[in-house]
């Protein structure tokens, strides 16, 4: 079946950009995805691209796709603290139901 | 963006007691909610589709009688823990896809999910 593979922990000092990475299997894949979750909490979407795109900025954010070697990252520029959660990242395509990788915990400290 | 809304976000139980867990798409219409379960430190694992109007499609190893999912109406699905037990504990989040926009990305929308703690 289809498999996400994330790195689980990454430690960042504010100010600092951080880059998360993700590797997936399913070649059929159409998003991708990054979700993040705060303690507690549910899934926030952040931001997501089509399997066509090779780059996404959203002002801090940047998502760069490797569909070659299907890997996925996603970079914080101008990292805070309040960036401090688990990213997930997922795909699909388009109407089935996501895949999840098993989150990255990123720890930004002042 | 759209709002998912999950109630309650906390419920503790005793062993053997059924619980029931709301989800509201607040904003828009969900033809289709799906229902996942977080193990601590662990991703979200997929427990059933649930499509308005019809019967939930389970993932293999998920008890349809211990987890029943009803989605009544466009804006409503729910979840019964029934006779549950402590290794039920769990947080469980729902999400929905809505229609125009997010149904052409496949985006989903998640609720904020529900720490249920069986004693």
């Amino acid at each position: 079946g289809e498999d996400v593979e994330q790195s689980l922990f990454l430690s960042v000092r504010e100010g600092d950009s951080s880059v998360i990475n993700c590797t997936y299997t399913d070649s059929s894949s159409t998003y991708l995805y990054w979700y993040k979750q705060e303690p507690g909490a549910g899934l926030q979407l952040l931001t997501y691209i089509f399997s066509n795109m090779d780059m996404k900025q959203d002002q801090r954010l940047t998502v760069l796709l490797n569909k070659k070697d299907k890997h996925l990252s996603l970079r914080i520029a101008d990292t805070q603290t309040g960036d401090s959660a688990i990213y997930f990242c997922a795909e699909n395509e388009g109407y089935s139901t996501l895949t999840f990788g098993k989150g990255t915990m990123l720890l930004v400290s002042p | 963006g759209a709002v998912v809304s999950q109630h309650p976000s906390r419920v503790i139980c005793k062993s053997g007691t059924s619980v029931k867990i709301e989800c509201r798409s607040l904003d828009f219409q969900a033809t289709t909610m799906f229902w996942y379960r977080q193990f601590p430190k662990k991703s979200l694992m997929l427990m059933a589709t649930s499509n308005e109007g019809s019967k939930a499609t389970y993932e293999q190893g998920v008890e349809k009688d211990k987890f029943l999912i009803n989605h009544a109406s466009l804006t409503l699905s729910t979840l019964t823990v029934t006779s549950a037990h402590p290794e039920d504990s769990s947080f469980y989040i729902c999400s929905a896809r809505g229609s125009g926009g997010s149904a052409n990305t496949g985006e989903l929308f998640f609720g904020e999910g529900s720490r249920l703690t069986v004693l």
